[in-house]
């Protein structure tokens, strides 16, 4: 299985703050990633997938970037409705399989 | 706009054999354009992929539960279902239906809301 290690797993930042999450995947998974957040209580919500597709409806300052190994997930404006924990999945191969999380919390 | 619900079995015993049902509302169901998903959330282990069926009734399950996993598709009801044999308290977590779209449906769009299934004798 292709197992995806985020960074960190946990940040606090200000409203407005530009926030970046790291994920690695352990082999090429070229573009194939998405991102979601989570809310207590809720179930994730998709955010981008294919790396830096967003979402419909989702707003503009969320972007990913990122190919091969290597991506990111970057907040440009930090909102109060952002602070959740955020995931990503590798849709390369099965089992597709998902991040650990990185907990927005805040400062 | 599409919504997704599953049953609620609540507590199970070990060595039984779980049974969850996801309804689905609102259109998108008969289309050949998603998969249909479950994942579960334990709070030790993170988000979890447990298989897919798509609308056709093509499945496949992740190869870690594959022996323990049975997915069916029920479209007169707009329904899909998961059986999970031989439970162990390791099972317990909250457990979610999906849709997926894209080339191979893993683009997890519309999710129910959850329930919890507790493993416990």
């Amino acid at each position: 299985d292709i197992q995806m290690t985020q960074s960190p797993s946990s940040l606090s930042a200000s409203v407005g703050d530009r926030v970046t999450i790291t994920c690695r995947a352990s082999q090429s998974i070229t573009g194939y990633l998405s991102w979601f957040h989570q809310k207590p209580g809720k179930a994730p919500k998709l955010l981008i997938y294919d790396v830096s597709r967003l979402q419909s409806g989702v707003p503009s300052r969320f972007s990913g970037s990122g190919s091969g190994t290597d991506f990111t997930l970057t907040i440009s404006s930090l909102q109060p409705e952002d602070f959740a924990i955020y995931y990503c999945q590798q849709t390369y191969s099965i089992p597709w399989t998902f991040g650990q999380g990185t907990k927005v919390e805040i400062k | 706009q599409v919504q997704l619900q599953e049953s609620a079995p609540g507590l199970v015993k070990p060595s039984e054999t779980l049974s969850l049902t996801c309804s689905v509302s609102g259109g998108s169901f008969d289309s050949g354009d998603y998969h249909w998903s479950w994942i579960r959330q334990h709070p030790w282990k993170g988000l979890e992929w447990l298989g897919y069926i798509s609308y056709t009734g093509g499945t496949f399950p992740n190869p870690s539960l594959e022996r323990r996993l049975t997915l069916s598709i029920d479209t007169s009801k707009n329904q899909f279902s998961l059986k999970l044999t031989s439970l162990t308290p390791a099972d317990t977590a909250v457990y979610y239906c999906a849709r997926g779209f894209g080339v191979v449906g893993a683009n997890f769009d519309s999710w129910g809301q959850g329930t919890l299934v507790t493993v416990s004798s």
